[in-house]
């Protein structure tokens, strides 16, 4: 069975500090996808990021980046000098190939950027 | 651009109800999905459904059924409405295959059964 673990469930931060989101998960799967999702009070999740397990290059886009580390199984996202417009709920999640693109997701957490 | 289209943003029911909550994509996508969210929980799997027709059980299905008539339209029914079905239901569409493709989201419907 597969899992995702945002062990964070709240974070609040001042305009401009560094933030960053844990993402732990589980899976017997050599390979699968892991994800990134922006859920804004507008309520629709938006897509940030998708990566491959094969493929453990950080990226960077922005002010966003991301840190896959198959090791510990964690795809941590990092947002630098956080703004207010950062103010989401952020949602981790993994698939694996065979599952038609089925998603399970970590608990999300909620990120509050105060000015 | 992908649309999902939802709906509802907000619906009230009552207990004993049948609800329809209906999502429509306009992609030409074979995947369509019903998701809750609950505070904590994130997103649970109701039901998917890879073609016109054909619907699959996801995590959480006690309660809920699916009807796929038309490949743009994918409806999610509370036969019974009961309160503990109050959430956030959340639709996403995929092109078929195994391709791991992101899912498109539409904007949620709020339901409260009270």
């Amino acid at each position: 069975a597969q899992k995702v673990t945002q062990a964070q469930t709240e974070i609040s931060v001042v305009e401009k500090e560094d933030v960053t989101l844990d993402c732990v998960y589980e899976t017997r799967d050599t390979t699968y996808y892991l994800f990134w999702y922006k859920q804004p009070p507008s309520g629709e999740l938006v897509f940030l990021i998708r990566r491959n397990s094969f493929d453990e290059q950080n990226e960077i886009s922005g002010r966003y980046s991301w840190n896959f580390q198959k090791s510990t199984s964690s795809f941590n996202f990092t947002i630098t000098a956080s703004q207010v417009v950062d103010s989401a709920v952020y949602f981790c999640a993994l698939s694996a190939p065979g599952a038609g693109n089925m998603l399970t997701f970590g608990g999300g957490t909620r990120l509050m950027v105060k000015p | 651009d992908v649309k999902v289209t939802q709906s509802s943003r907000y619906l009230v029911k009552r207990t004993g109800e049948k609800v329809f909550l209906e999502c429509v994509q306009d992609m030409d996508h074979e995947n369509m999905f019903w998701y809750r969210q609950d505070p904590g929980l994130g997103l649970r799997l109701i039901y998917f459904s890879y073609d016109v027709k054909m619907k699959e059980k996801g995590d959480i299905p006690e309660g809920y059924s699916v009807s796929r008539e038309k490949k743009e339209r994918f409806s999610l029914i509370l036969e019974s409405a009961s309160t503990n079905q109050t959430s956030m239901y959340l639709c996403a569409s995929t092109p078929g295959g195994q391709n791991n493709q992101p899912q498109h989201f539409g904007d949620g419907t709020r339901l409260s059964i009270l």
